[in-house]
């Protein structure tokens, strides 16, 4: 079954860095596009970050970019989000999706992770 | 970059009753959109994507319809366990901006 397992949350002083990681099992990760999406506490979801089954396309929501790099390791099954210049209004729940389209398809997160929760706060 | 917007932002309804929420895009998306159900304190689920194709294990009291900038979800037969939020995200190009929600509850 697919699982996908968020880490590298907690509580840091906006300008400091984060580095979230998210653990993929359960299918072949190297064929599938992989997003990063956010909920902060009491609010919608917000889309964050796409990477491409091959890592050749990589595209930010216009809140993030310029600060947050998407990135994924194939041999070792891992998706990463390294965050920088944090700011209070990146405190949310960081979910790992995997892409329901396969390769260079995008239709939709098929499968989500239970989250990181990321604290921005001094 | 297109944006997407939601209506209503919630409704009451009565159980079996039929429930439409409308999603709208500012510039022609083809049918690249997706519906998701989050319940409280839970992970979202992709209940439709391409507008109208039903994921599978979701009940086909779910359906979609749309096309270019307009779209709707329409629960045929509301059910207590169909409280939630719904969501509907664009994926034509990035960025794969979600809409605000709907909060569905019985009346």
């Amino acid at each position: 079954q697919v699982q996908l397992v968020e880490s590298g949350g907690g509580v840091v002083q906006p300008g400091r860095s984060l580095r979230l990681s998210c653990a993929a099992s359960g299918f072949t990760f190297s064929n599938y596009g992989m997003h990063w999406v956010r909920q902060a506490p009491g609010k919608g979801l917000e889309w964050v970050a796409l990477i491409s089954y091959d890592g050749s396309n990589k595209n930010y929501a216009d809140s993030v970019k310029g600060r947050f790099t998407i990135s994924r390791d194939d041999s070792k099954n891992t998706l990463d989000l390294q965050m920088s210049s944090l700011r209070a209004e990146d405190t949310a729940v960081y979910y790992c999706v995997k892409d329901i389209g396969y390769k260079s398809n995008w239709y939709g997160g098929q499968y989500w992770g239970q989250g990181t929760l990321v604290t921005v706060s001094s | 970059d297109i944006q997407m917007t939601q209506s209503p932002s919630s409704l009451s309804a009565s159980v079996g009753d039929r429930v439409t929420i409308t999603c709208r895009a500012s510039q022609g998306i083809r049918n690249s959109l997706a519906w998701y159900q989050q319940k409280p304190g839970k992970v979202p689920k992709l209940l439709i994507y391409a507008a109208s194709t039903l994921q599978s294990g979701v009940p086909s009291r779910f359906s979609g319809t749309g096309f270019g900038t307009d779209f709707t979800l329409t629960i045929s037969s509301l059910q207590p366990e169909d409280i939630a939020t719904y969501y509907c995200q664009k994926y034509d190009s990035g960025p794969f901006t979600f809409g605000p929600g709907t909060k569905v509850d019985i009346k």
